[in-house]
């Protein structure tokens, strides 16, 4: 099956800085790659995603980039502010379809200095 | 996004009970995902439950210990039996909300296993 790898596991960085978060999976029929943020004792939520037929996805101030060759994909968060802080997980979703089982990864906690 | 209602939000049971976990859904969906988040982990994929048919559980996730209905195109549960303090996680319920991975969580269930 997929397996997920993401780092760093924390990443503290000063208001108005950017913050990267790497993911690496292993299943190269995943075609689907999602990240969601998820506040201290709230629901996981969808931010940005892409597939695998793009390399590059923006929204305002956070992007997300693909390297189906390397397969690796970041995470990119530009001038972050301090409600930015949260956990956010990478996750990927195999090939099969019909299956469509998403493997998150161990996620990041980001922490942003006002 | 759909509208997914999760009962009940926590709970604080005793070592050797069973308990269920309902998840109703504001509109018809084909495939529902139980995921499990244990205490500051990643979200671990439990079973998917299809309507019509038998649920189709992860590697380390069996039937007897988490028992799936889906009587219909809008409704889940999950029960957790027998439950023992390992079991102290948040148990989420998602469907996909747009598109084919694009998952949608609901608010989650905390059990606390005494």
């Amino acid at each position: 099956g997929e397996n997920v790898e993401q780092h760093p596991s924390t990443l503290s960085v000063q208001e108005g800085d950017s913050a990267v978060i790497k993911c690496t999976y292993s299943d190269s029929a995943s075609n689907y790659f999602p990240w969601y943020k998820q506040e201290l004792g709230k629901r996981p939520q969808l931010i940005i995603d892409i597939r695998s037929n793009v390399g590059e996805k923006k929204d305002q101030r956070i992007a997300v980039t693909l390297n189906k060759t390397a397969k690796h994909f970041s995470l990119h968060i530009t001038e972050t502010q301090p409600e930015d802080s949260a956990v956010y997980f990478c996750a990927a979703m195999e090939g099969d379809t019909g299956r469509r089982a998403l493997t998150f990864g161990s996620g990041t906690r980001l922490q942003v200095q006002p | 996004s759909a509208v997914i209602s999760q009962k009940p939000s926590r709970d604080i049971c005793q070592r050797g009970t069973s308990l269920t976990i309902q998840c109703q859904v504001d509109s018809q969906v084909t495939m529902m995902f139980w995921y499990r988040q244990q205490p500051g982990q990643s979200l671990t994929l439990i079973a998917t439950a299809n309507q019509g048919s038998e649920a189709t559980y992860e590697s380390g996730f069996v039937i007897d210990k988490f028992p799936i209905s889906r009587p219909n195109l809008t409704f889940s549960t999950l029960t957790v039996s027998n439950m023992s303090p390992e079991d102290s996680s948040i148990y989420l319920c998602s469907v996909e909300d747009r598109a084919p991975g694009e998952l949608f969580f609901g608010e989650g269930s905390r059990l606390t296993v005494l």
